[in-house]
């Protein structure tokens, strides 16, 4: 079965700063890989994602993606945070429509 | 379109109560999901449907747990006793799978309060 760790569970950047995010996933094969996020009260919506093809996936809202097998890893940037950034992120792995999501890191942008 | 809608928002119970919450999918979606968060599990899958029919219930906690999708626009999702432990927020998801996987949409979720 597939599973996700994100080692982060929170994150505190100032407004400006740049972002990165880490997501490690374990599966056999290249699964399908997303990141989405969270804002208070409201369900998650979908950042990015990556299936194949270029290992550099663009997203909404300024949002990039590096896929590295080497590394099993699908790690979030973003080259300058904006306050309404703060939310809560999480790094999805997909097998044949079960969407296997990590435990998610908050993130707060300071002033 | 209206995107996933989820009723009620928020439900307040007493343990031993039935809880029935309600999911409307994306029209033309064929995959509904449900999910249960909280702040020690995370974000779980409970069940998913592929065109109405219950396709994995594995990880529907107990038999006190059942979902239905009697049609492509409805869903339920029902509890029966419901305990305090089940206090979570409990989120519909919907896709249309245009290949292995596919993203995902999700309600706004409904905040359930079991006392």
């Amino acid at each position: 079965a597939q599973s996700v760790t994100q080692p982060d569970i929170h994150i505190t950047v100032s407004e400006g700063a740049s972002l990165e995010l880490r997501c490690n996933y374990s599966y056999g094969a290249t699964p399908y890989l997303f990141w989405y996020v969270q804002s208070p009260g409201q369900g998650l919506q979908l950042l990015l994602k990556y299936f194949s093809g270029d290992t550099l996936v663009q997203g909404i809202k300024g949002f990039e993606a590096e896929f590295k097998r080497s590394q099993s890893s699908f790690n979030l940037r973003k080259p300058s945070v904006h306050w309404s950034d703060a939310a809560e992120y999480f790094c999805a792995v997909g097998v044949f429509q079960k969407v296997t999501f990590g435990t998610g890191t908050k993130l707060q942008v300071i002033p | 379109d209206a995107g996933v809608i989820q009723s009620p928002r928020h439900e307040v119970t007493e343990m031993g109560q039935e809880v029935t919450l309600r999911c409307k999918p994306i029209s033309g979606h064929d995959y509904l999901f449900w999910y249960r968060q909280t702040m020690m599990r995370g974000l779980e899958l409970l069940i998913y449907f592929n065109n109405n029919v219950p396709i994995d219930d594995s990880g529907m906690p107990e038999d006190r747990f059942s979902a239905k999708m009697p049609n492509a626009s409805f869903s339920t999702l029902k509890i029966q006793p419901s305990e305090p432990r089940d206090s979570a927020v409990y989120f519909c998801a919907t896709t249309s799978a245009g290949g292995d996987t596919d993203t995902q949409y999700f309600g706004p979720g409904t905040r359930l309060t079991v006392l």
